[in-house]
C-alpha cells in the first residue's frame, strides 16, 4: 500500500524558507513513471496546487508560486521535498504531499494523498 | 487559469435526502477533466469522481457525477450519516490545476 509521509518545521518565521519533505513507502519513486505533487490548504479554504515533480527532475509550477517554489527529488531516499523561499503569512496552511493517479501524465487527478502537515508563518 | 466556483457554499439536509453540488468553470475543462473530493474534518482529500463521471476505487455508487465543459455537478443519491463533510470540485485540464472553494454538506 503506497503511503506518503510529510515531515518539515511546523512554524517558520515571515521572510524564511519554508522546506518540508515527502518520504514514500510502499512504492518506488524512480521505478514508475508516476508524476508527485506538493498541494497546501489555507485554513478554511479551498487546496491549491503548488508543482508537481516527475523522478526525472521535469517539475512543473503553479505561476503564482513559481517564483518562490522549487521542487526536487531524491530517488536514493524515495522522497520529494519543497522549498518555498520568502514566507509570509499568507504562506500559512497544511501542507499536502500527493501522487497523480496516472502514469505518463503530469497532470492528474490526485489519487494518494500524505496526512499533510501544518505550517504556521510567523515570529 | 481556470476559475472554479461551487454553489451553494452550504447545503443543510438530513439523512436519506438526495445532494446536488453545482461547480461551474470560467472556461471550458478539456476532455471533461474534472475530479470531486470529499473532505471530512481532519481529514485528507479524498478522491471520489474523476473524469466528471467516473467513480474511484471503492466509491460506493449513491455518489454520481456529470457535466461537461463549464458546468459540473456531483450527485449524491441519499446521504449517509457518513456523507456529511466539505467536497471539492478540481480540473486538471490545464495547468495551473484549480480547485473549487467547496461546498459543505451539513445536517439539517
Amino acid at each position: 500500500q503506497l503511503q506518503l509521509q510529510e515531515s518539515g518545521p511546523g512554524r517558520v518565521e515571515p521572510s524564511e524558507t519554508l522546506s518540508l519533505i515527502c518520504t514514500v513507502s510502499g512504492g518506488s519513486i524512480s521505478s514508475s513513471n508516476y508524476y508527485w505533487a506538493w498541494i497546501r490548504q489555507p485554513p478554511g479554504k479551498g487546496p491549491e496546487w503548488i508543482g508537481t515533480i516527475y523522478y526525472s527532475g521535469l517539475a512543473y509550477y503553479n505561476p503564482s508560486l513559481e517564483s518562490r517554489a522549487t521542487i526536487s527529488v531524491d530517488t536514493s531516499e524515495n522522497q520529494f521535498s519543497l522549498k518555498l523561499i520568502s514566507v509570509t503569512a499568507a504562506d500559512t496552511a497544511f501542507y499536502y504531499c500527493t501522487r497523480g493517479m496516472w502514469e505518463l501524465r503530469p497532470f492528474s487527478p490526485f489519487e494518494y494523498w500524505g496526512q499533510g502537515t501544518p505550517v504556521t508563518v510567523s515570529s | 487559469e481556470i476559475v472554479l466556483t461551487q454553489s451553494p457554499a452550504t447545503l443543510s439536509l438530513s439523512p436519506g435526502e438526495r445532494a446536488t453540488l453545482s461547480c461551474r468553470a470560467s472556461q471550458s475543462v478539456s476532455n471533461r477533466y474534472l475530479a470531486w473530493y470529499q473532505q471530512k474534518p481532519g481529514q485528507t482529500p479524498r478522491l471520489l469522481i474523476f473524469g466528471a463521471s467516473s467513480r474511484a476505487t471503492g466509491i460506493p455508487d449513491r455518489f454520481s457525477g456529470s457535466g461537461s465543459e463549464t458546468d459540473f455537478t456531483l450527485t449524491i443519491g441519499r446521504l449517509e450519516p457518513e456523507d456529511f463533510a466539505v467536497y471539492y470540485c478540481q480540473q486538471y485540464g490545464r495547468s495551473p490545476l484549480t480547485f473549487g472553494g467547496g461546498t459543505k454538506v451539513e445536517i439539517k
